[in-house]
């Protein structure tokens, strides 16, 4: 089993759509985590950081459930502009962050 | 300026070849890393480096070989390339204090 595991997708959604990317990992220990936004042929970039009590960022939110070990990103209101890659990354301790694989989102007109 | 580089951007060898893949950062971070990344597996960690003094093996770090020369430096060496280390790999930098990591653009690495 895989340490951090993703729907690798596609997400083919229309301009306006709200959509979910779930990501479970398996390290109970796990401290902390990420979504990074990774566009084609570019280097990852921290999208935001997920805290336990959820947090927003303008049209997305994350939020964490340590109990089921998993976490989600919501975007709303997709924009053309929020097609990429988008990967969960868990910080195992404060050595080691894990990447998923990503889901892949694309935004159509 | 980036704040991150990595030479070369593209490279193309050949089994048993010596590669080295540089990365330089300017943000003044203490942490290093190297990744590859592999369609379908993510990034894997090969190995990081918290100072000049410390090297530290990843996920993945066999075949592979580090050097930090200096704070700023830090390279990533395949001894003897091999066809299934055809990949790209991502240099890395972060701050003690916080998480986030910042990527270098990446270098496109074939071994025919």
């Amino acid at each position: 089993r895989k340490e951090v595991e993703q729907d690798p997708g596609p997400f083919n959604v229309p301009e306006g759509a709200t959509v979910a990317f779930n990501c479970t990992y398996s390290n109970s220990a796990s401290q902390s985590f990420f979504w990074y936004r990774q566009d084609c042929r570019k280097e990852p970039k921290l999208l935001m950081s997920v805290y336990s009590s959820g947090n927003e960022d303008g049209r997305f939110t994350a939020q964490l459930n340590r109990a089921s070990q998993y976490i989600s990103l919501l975007i709303r209101d997709s924009k053309l502009s929020d097609s990429a890659t988008y990967l969960c990354v868990v910080n195992i301790n404060n050595n080691d962050m894990r990447f998923g694989a990503g889901t892949r989102l694309t935004v159509k007109p | 300026d980036a704040d991150v580089t990595q030479t070369p951007r593209n490279r193309i060898t050949k089994t048993g070849k010596r590669i080295m893949l540089e990365c330089s950062q300017t943000k003044g971070h203490d942490r290093m890393y190297w990744y590859r990344q592999d369609p379908g597996l993510g990034l894997r960690l090969i190995y990081y480096s918290f100072d000049v003094k410390d090297i530290n093996k990843g996920e993945i770090s066999d075949g592979y070989s580090v050097s930090r020369q200096a704070q700023a430096k830090f390279s990533l060496s395949l001894e003897s390339a091999i066809p299934n280390q055809t990949a790209l790999y991502f240099c890395a930098t972060s701050d003690e204090r916080y998480n986030e990591q910042f990527f270098g653009p990446g270098t496109r690495l074939t071994v025919l």
